[in-house]
C-alpha cells in the first residue's frame, strides 16, 4: 500500500540545538500532518499542512516548532531550540485530500532524544 | 477531558481465540480509524470507517451509525502475529483536517 517514509528513524540531540525531522509523504497526497507520541502514551495531534500553509495546530505545537514543504520535497518539522520535553516519537502522516473524510497514512516515526 | 476511551488497556489471548476491543467517545464522532503499532513502532492502518462495518480477514470493525459514540474491533482466531498495540482514533470535525484524537491503546499479547 501507500507508504510514508521518515528519515532518520532515531535522532539524538543536545538540548538547545536545532533539529529537523524529515518526512517523504505519499506522492499524490495533498494533506500532511505531524503527531507526537511520548513513550507509553497516546499519539497526539501537532499540526496539519495544506497548500503550503498550516491549517490547524494544537497546543503542543509550540512557538519553537515550524513546518514546511519547500517545492514539493520533504515535509519537515523543525524544532529550534529543542527542550528535554521534546523527546518523543514524531509521526508524519499524509492523506489524499480529495474527500471530506479519509484514511491517514502514517510513517514509522522518528524517535527524538533530547539530552 | 479525554474524548476517546479505549478498553481494555491490556489483553492476553491464547492462539485461536476471539476477542473484541472497544472505543467509547465522549462526543459524537464523524469517523474512526483503527491502527496496530508493532514492536518497531510502525503504525499500520487497519480500518477507516465513517459508518457501518468493515471486515478484512480475521479482523472486523464496526462504528455505531446511530449515536456515533463507539466503535469495536473484533479479532477472530487470534494469531501470534496479531500481538501489538491497537489504537483507535476518531475525528469529530466536519471538514477533513486530519485531526485525529487517539485512544490510549490496547496492548495485545497472543501466546501459544
Amino acid at each position: 500500500g501507500p507508504k510514508v517514509l521518515q528519515i532518520p528513524s532515531h535522532q539524538i540531540i543536545d538540548m538547545g540545538q536545532m533539529v529537523t525531522l524529515n518526512c517523504d509523504p505519499v506522492s499524490n497526497h495533498l494533506y500532511f500532518y505531524w503527531y507526537k507520541q511520548i513513550l507509553g502514551q497516546q499519539m497526539e495531534f501537532l499540526v496539519n499542512f495544506y497548500n503550503g500553509k498550516v491549517m490547524e495546530k494544537s497546543k503542543l505545537f509550540k512557538d519553537q516548532f515550524s513546518v514546511e514543504r519547500p517545492d514539493g520535497s520533504y515535509f519537515t518539522l523543525k524544532i529550534q531550540p529543542t527542550a528535554l520535553e521534546d523527546s518523543a516519537v514524531y509521526f508524519c502522516a499524509s492523506s489524499p485530500g480529495r474527500r471530506s473524510a479519509e484514511t491517514l497514512y502514517f510513517g514509522s516515526g522518528t524517535r527524538l532524544t533530547v539530552l | 477531558g479525554d474524548q476517546v476511551e479505549q478498553s481494555p488497556s491490556a489483553l492476553s489471548l491464547h492462539e485461536g481465540t476471539d476477542s473484541a476491543l472497544r472505543c467509547n467517545f465522549t462526543t459524537t464522532m464523524r469517523s474512526v480509524q483503527w491502527f496496530r503499532q508493532n514492536s518497531r513502532g510502525s503504525l499500520i492502518s487497519l480500518f477507516y470507517l465513517a459508518s457501518g462495518t468493515k471486515e478484512n480477514g480475521r479482523l472486523k470493525s464496526a462504528f455505531d451509525s446511530k449515536e456515533r459514540r463507539y466503535s469495536t474491533l473484533h479479532i477472530r482466531d487470534a494469531q501470534l502475529e496479531d500481538s501489538g498495540t491497537y489504537f483507535c482514533a476518531a475525528t469529530n470535525t466536519g471538514a477533513n483536517t486530519g485531526k485525529l484524537t487517539f485512544g490510549h491503546g490496547t496492548i495485545l499479547r497472543v501466546h501459544p
